[in-house]
């Protein structure tokens, strides 16, 4: 089993639309929750972390579930600019950053 | 921007070589990580770093190797190169206390 398993895709979806990708962590001990963007042949960038008691940062929200092992990120209204790969991200105390294998968002007109 | 910078942007390489990249990061980042992404995957960790000692490593073989240096600079080093070293590999630095880690442009390494 990976240690971070996410949504295949692709999403491909108009503007204005809401979309949810999912997320599941195998370790239990995982202590801290991120999503990252990719574009496409660019480096992984810190869209936001992820806290228990759920999060929003404009358009996006992000849940954590920790008994389910389970992650969600939600983008309401989405616009052409979100196109892009998210990754789903976990950390162990004083380790590295794991990585799921990404979910491919399109957006069109 | 995150402040940190890797060179060479692009590289191409053919197989039992051996290659090294370059990794900068901004003051006060002790903690730097290498990875690599190949094609249609995630970063994979390599190892990392804190105050020039190695204090993690996935799972690479030991012809991945790596070096930091007091003025926030790394390398990674990997010998004898195969075709599936082919990748994007990643340097990704943080302060202390902090768990976000800033990713660096990347190398675009090509095996052939």
């Amino acid at each position: 089993r990976k240690e971070v398993e996410q949504d295949p895709g692709p999403f491909n979806v108009p503007e204005g639309a809401t979309v949810a990708f999912n997320c599941t962590y195998s370790n239990s001990a995982s202590q801290s929750f991120f999503w990252y963007r990719q574009d496409c042949r660019k480096e992984p960038k810190l869209l936001m972390s992820v806290y228990s008691s759920g999060n929003e940062d404009g358009r996006f929200t992000a849940q954590l579930n920790r008994a389910s092992q389970y992650i969600s990120l939600l983008i309401r209204d989405s616009k052409l600019s979100d196109s892009a790969t998210y990754l789903c991200v976990v950390k162990l105390a004083g380790t590295a950053l794991i990585f799921g294998k990404g979910t491919t968002l399109s957006v069109s007109s | 921007e995150t402040g940190v910078t890797q060179s060479p942007t692009h590289l191409i390489k053919t197989r039992g070589q051996q290659v090294t990249l370059r990794c900068s990061s901004q003051s006060g980042h002790n903690t730097v990580s290498w990875y690599q992404q190949a094609l249609g995957q995630g970063p994979q960790f390599i190892f990392q770093y804190y105050r020039e000692e190695e204090n993690g490593r996935g799972n690479f073989p030991p012809r991945f190797s790596g070096l930091q240096f007091p003025n926030y600079s790394s390398e990674l080093n990997v010998n004898a190169l195969e075709l599936d070293d082919s990748a994007l590999y990643l340097c990704a630095s943080s302060p202390d206390g902090q768990e976000t880690q800033y990713f660096g442009p990347g190398t675009r390494l090509l095996v052939l």
